[in-house]
């Protein structure tokens, strides 16, 4: 079965920092790109941006360019989204997905859901 | 960054009647544009994919149409489990962006 599976909920002070995963299996984690989807408390969704684990190559909304980091481990079929210093903004529920061959988003984590609270 | 309209924001409909949900791009899109149903505490799942193919497993009920900036999902005959909200996403280029949403409630 093709499957992410994302890290437990988070709950971290502003200015913290945070790397949330998702680890890919049932299919070759090399050959597809994954990428990340924000949805904030009550909101729609927002993407965020993209990786193709076999090369590293990376790109970003403009509204998260600087904001966020997204790397991938591909020994380990692992993606991540890091933050260097959390804001109360930040918080909402964080989705990886994989586009299928279509493009369009197939495969969904279940989310990440990132509290950031003083 | 291309921008996608959803509309209405919010539809009334009540079991076994039809609705009609539209997208609307703010440039050419072509055919790739994808529908995604959201239930509560759920993930997004992927229903409509190429303005008009479903997904694996997705009911016949469900059906897209339209290409270039102009789209729509129609589901035939609602079913008390399609009562959710429903995204359309463009992924023409690699800025792929989301519409806001519509909320199919019971009537």
């Amino acid at each position: 079965e093709v499957q992410l599976v994302q890290s437990g909920a988070e709950v971290k002070k502003p200015g913290e920092s945070l790397k949330i995963s998702c680890k890919g299996s049932g299919y070759s984690f090399t050959s597809y790109w994954i990428g990340w989807v924000r949805q904030m408390p009550g909101k729609g969704l927002e993407w965020m941006g993209i990786i193709y684990p076999g090369d590293s190559d990376t790109r970003y909304s403009p509204s998260f360019q600087g904001q966020v980091t997204i790397s991938a481990d591909k020994s380990i079929s692992t993606a991540y989204l890091q933050w260097s210093s959390l804001k109360a903004s930040d918080t909402a529920m964080y989705y990886c997905v994989r586009p299928g061959s279509s493009d369009a988003f197939d495969i969904w984590g279940q989310g990440t859901m990132v509290t950031v609270s003083s | 960054e291309i921008v996608m309209t959803q509309s209405p924001a919010t539809l009334s409909v009540s079991p076994g009647e039809r609705a009609t949900l539209s997208c609307r791009a703010s440039q050419s899109v072509s055919s790739n544009l994808a529908w995604y149903q959201q239930k509560p505490g759920q993930a997004p799942r992927l229903l409509i994919y190429g303005a008009s193919t479903r997904a694996t497993g997705i009911p016949a009920r469900f059906s897209g149409s339209g290409s270039g900036t102009e789209f729509t999902l129609t589901i035939s005959s609602l079913q008390s489990e399609d009562f959710a909200v429903y995204y359309c996403q463009q992924y023409n280029n690699w800025l792929l962006t989301f519409g806001g949403g519509t909320k199919v409630e019971i009537k």
